[in-house]
């Protein structure tokens, strides 16, 4: 039973535009949230998180809306560039008996075409 | 530099052979995991391990087997028992407890004929 889903398997957006990328989770447990990025043959790399106490977080062209009573997150990058095509991975976390230990959806590949 | 470096970058093994994956950190993290990466299956966890000498077993355990005798390194080996090995391995380290985030190596290529 998958507890982080990334329903949208892939995106294809037109540089400049926005991108929307969804994560719903299922565990009302989980406290924080993180964005990975992933390039084909190579490992992961953060994005950017958010904890369970905020709504919104901003990096530079990146930003996280968590909604809570909806269990869902999203991340929006504006504007989009072509060197944003990738992977992308929703994680979430909680505090199991202090493990930590972050929940990944299955990833939503975005192409963002020039 | 930092990081986390997994080799080899592809690794071609016989079926019925057992073979093990180095991933080495110099982040000083106490805590690492071993994923696995299918196509559409997102990063499965396999092992982690939050401090030295002790390790924990994740969703896919079954075949595999891990060891943390330092905090640098921690290898994974992909047994005969494994039946379907062949996938993209993908080594990260963290610390642990608060807020955090994973940083990965560059991943493992296995390929079992």
């Amino acid at each position: 039973d998958q507890q982080v889903k990334q329903n949208s398997p892939s995106l294809s957006v037109q540089e400049g535009r926005i991108s929307i990328l969804n994560c719903d989770y299922t565990n009302s447990m989980f406290d924080y949230f993180l964005w990975y990025k992933k390039y084909p043959a190579e490992g992961p790399t953060f994005l950017i998180s958010i904890s369970s106490i905020k709504d919104k977080n901003e990096d530079g062209r990146f930003t996280v809306f968590l909604n809570k009573s909806a269990k869902h997150l999203s991340l929006h990058i504006v504007p989009s560039q072509p060197g944003d095509s990738a992977v992308y991975f929703c994680a979430a976390r909680v505090a199991s008996g202090g493990s930590y230990i972050p929940t990944f959806g299955r990833g939503t590949s975005l192409i963002v075409h020039p | 530099d930092g990081g986390i470096t997994q080799s080899p970058k592809y690794l071609f093994r016989k079926e019925g052979q057992n073979v093990t994956l180095s991933c080495e950190q110099n982040l000083n993290h106490d805590a690492m995991y071993w994923y696995r990466q299918d196509p559409g299956q997102g990063l499965r966890l396999i092992y982690y391990s939050q401090i030295v000498n002790d390790f924990q077993k994740g969703d896919i355990a079954e075949g595999y087997s891990v060891s943390r005798e330092k905090k640098e390194s921690f290898p994974l080996t992909v047994t005969s028992a494994q039946k379907n090995p062949t996938a993209f391995y993908l080594c990260a380290s963290s610390v642990t407890g608060g807020s955090y985030e994973q940083y990965f190596g560059p991943g493992t290529r296995l390929t079992v004929t």
